[in-house]
């Protein structure tokens, strides 16, 4: 499966701390793409970022993009209980598709 | 409100049973997925389409089909489905690309069962 790898696959803080998510992926891409899935729901489109760009804000979300190490990260800061769910990248790295990671799962302990 | 509606929610057949999961969208998306998700296995594309008519194969076409007769339904269909492909379906949509990818919104998932 083509994925993109992600980590950590688990993350536990305390509600008030930041989390950090990390995405890498293989070859060049147009954009990469953060979503958030509450357990067993659909998919919330989190952020987009471009090739071109090397950072972007969305209220307490940051999002990196080093094409240079093809990674990404994802920082929350002042986590909420409510922040807790799955979080996936998505890179358009192969054509027509969308490929998604495995996924970080993150528990905000309140 | 703009959305993409799965039916039905939850789902538990028998195995060869034909079934269809139906997948609409109100958002004039030309583009489409089915993915299926599994535990430890992540997101897996089944099917998309990029526009009325164009369907392709993503990763896991085995066993599925698809059709897109109109512009706003994307149905997936389990012609003999079977124990492994129990799992949560998702169907997905978004804007054609222009360079790279636009957001996709999801559906709510179909939760399936094949005993």
């Amino acid at each position: 499966s083509q994925q993109g790898e992600e980590d950590p696959q688990a993350l536990s803080i305390q509600e008030g701390e930041n989390a950090t998510m990390n995405c890498s992926y293989k070859t060049s891409i147009n954009n990469l793409q953060w979503y958030r899935q509450n357990s067993g729901r659909g998919l919330v489109h989190l952020i987009l970022i471009r090739s071109n760009e090397r950072e972007k804000h969305s209220g307490r979300l940051r999002v990196t993009l080093d094409t240079s190490k093809k990674s990404s990260s994802l920082l929350i800061t002042a986590s909420r209980a409510a922040d807790t769910a799955s979080y996936f990248c998505a890179t358009d790295e192969y054509g027509n598709k969308l490929v998604f990671g495995a996924g970080t799962i993150l528990r905000v302990k309140s | 409100e703009a959305q993409v509606t799965q039916n039905p929610r939850y789902l538990i057949t028998v195995t060869g049973k034909k079934l269809t999961v139906t997948c609409s969208q109100n958002m004039n998306h030309e583009y489409m997925s089915w993915y299926r998700q599994d535990p430890g296995l992540g997101l897996r594309q089944i099917y998309y389409s990029m526009n009325v008519e164009v369907t392709d194969k993503g990763d896991v076409p085995e066993g599925y089909k698809v059709s897109r007769k109109e512009k706003r339904n994307f149905p997936l269909i389990l012609e003999s489905p079977s124990p492994n492909q129990t799992s949560l379906y998702f169907c997905a949509s978004s804007l054609s690309q222009g360079q790279g990818w636009s957001p996709l919104h999801f559906g709510n998932g179909t939760r399936l069962t094949v005993t």
